[in-house]
């Protein structure tokens, strides 16, 4: 039972170039996550998807797009990288089915973008 | 909107206690903490709700004042390994709404 597992774990881009995100679970969670993290900031969502066939934006969706494959992958594409997109990258799932429940993330993906 | 963390940072010594608060301004539903070594990925502590249900680690407590919309996550007899960014996530209603997270309070505990 891996998690949660992220690909690539370091990356780094020009700006201009484009590249994506992988994320995978082994849970059989049906809601997943894309947040970044900057210092001070805290984490941030970028998008998320509550289920499989569905996708929404977070509170910084901006040159970003996501695809929900199937149950267990979710991916976070950069079309147009930009130094402002310089961050750690984290994915995370959740079963939504009762009340209580925890997130579980995946080791990061920390992005340089020159 | 995104909860608000208090203090920012706080340096204890080994077998110190602390307590991290975390408010807003919106009625909320479920408070969550989570906790992040340095280099590693966020870890679930605990999950206070509405009504009183709680889950989550047996060494630390939490409290939830649902009418001030505040809760505050206890850190007794502290060690070593309770070093880390503690993180405060707050849902405003249920459904599948997501986490909104806040800044996050940096502990240190020295020997």
């Amino acid at each position: 039972n891996a998690g949660v597992t992220q690909t690539p774990k370091f990356q780094v881009l020009k700006t201009g170039q484009s590249m994506t995100l992988q994320c995978a679970q082994d849970m059989n969670h049906n809601s997943m996550y894309w947040y970044r993290q900057d210092p001070g900031m805290g984490l941030r969502l970028i998008y998320y998807s509550a289920s499989e066939g569905t996708t929404d934006k977070g509170e910084v969706p901006n040159g970003y797009n996501v695809s929900r494959l199937n149950k267990r992958e979710f991916s976070l594409r950069l079309e147009s990288a930009a130094p402002s997109q310089t961050s750690v990258y984290f994915c995370a799932s959740s079963d939504r089915s009762g009340r209580a429940y925890e997130q579980y993330f995946g080791p990061g993906t920390r992005l340089t973008v020159t | 909107q995104q909860p608000v963390q208090s203090p920012q940072a706080v340096i204890l010594r080994e077998g110190e206690d602390a307590v991290i608060n975390c408010s807003s301004s919106k009625a909320l539903y479920s408070v969550h903490w989570y906790r992040q070594k340095h280099g590693e990925a966020p870890v679930f502590l605990m999950i206070l709700l509405k009504g009183g249900e709680q889950k989550g680690h047996e060494k630390i407590s939490a409290s939830f004042n649902e009418k001030k919309q505040q809760s505050s996550l206890y850190l007794t007899a502290s060690q070593l390994s309770y070093s880390g960014t503690y993180f405060c996530g707050t849902e405003r209603w249920i459904g599948n709404t997501p986490l909104v997270f806040g800044k996050g309070t940096r502990l240190s505990v020295i020997a």
